[in-house]
């Protein structure tokens, strides 16, 4: 399995609070994602990045900021937190693990961090 | 655009019971197929991948699927379901943009194993 890391697992905060959320990996890969699962839902791709100082919009529409200034984080931000941004948000990282060779082109995830917005 | 459809949301199987679960996707060219299983309160954990070759593939925790182009489906299997398999599974395709993959996923399938 790759080593990939969220901070903090869960979180509950008030409405108009800025939070950032953390993502690490320690495999060097350069490719990181952010996906949205709601409750009892698929996730949706909301950033990704192809490497340092690279970050795109994925297919679901969010209001939160992705930087990638280092390779191994890829934290996300919100400036003002809103009840509708209650969510569980997953990172993953894509690249070779070293302990499998046949890891190539597979995303390896995060165990999440849930957020809760009041 | 690729979607993915799970048409079972919930699945409950006695332990020991063989387990099928259904994938369907939709994709203009050979997919990127994956297999992935979340625990509560747990990250994805990737069960298996299909990219090319050998329809049949093997994963991990004793599951298989079957990658069927003319049926579009690629169905997760298991002979003999464990207590420890009580999860949720996802199915999802993945397509490149840019050099980055996409990962689409399914709603997920819950499966419940009764004692």
């Amino acid at each position: 399995e790759a080593d990939i890391y969220q901070t903090p697992r869960y979180l509950v905060i008030g409405t108009g609070k800025k939070i950032t959320l953390e993502c690490s990996q320690t495999m060097g890969h350069d490719k990181m994602y952010w996906y949205q699962q709601d409750p009892g839902m698929e996730l949706h791709l909301i950033h990704y990045s192809y490497g340092v100082n690279s970050t795109e919009k994925g297919d679901l529409s969010s209001e939160s900021t992705v930087s990638r200034i280092r390779t191994e984080h890829f934290p996300l931000t919100l400036e003002s937190a809103r009840p509708s941004h209650t969510s569980q948000y997953l990172c993953a990282s894509e690249g070779v693990v070293r302990r499998d060779v046949s890891s190539t082109d597979t995303q390896y995830f995060g165990p999440g961090t849930r957020l809760t917005v009041l | 655009a690729q979607s993915v459809t799970q048409p079972d949301i919930h699945i409950t199987v006695s332990e020991g019971a063989s387990l099928e679960l259904r994938c369907n996707y939709s994709y203009g060219a050979t997919p990127y197929l994956f297999w992935y299983v979340q625990s509560p309160g747990q990250g994805l954990q990737l069960l298996l991948k299909y990219f090319s070759g050998d329809t049949l593939v093997q994963g991990i925790k004793g599951f298989e699927a079957e990658f069927k182009r003319s049926q579009s489906s690629f169905n997760l299997r298991k002979p003999s379901v464990h207590w420890s398999d009580a999860a949720e599974y996802f199915c999802a395709v993945g397509v490149y943009s840019g050099s980055a993959r996409q990962l689409t996923f399914g709603s997920g399938t819950q499966l419940t194993v009764l004692p």
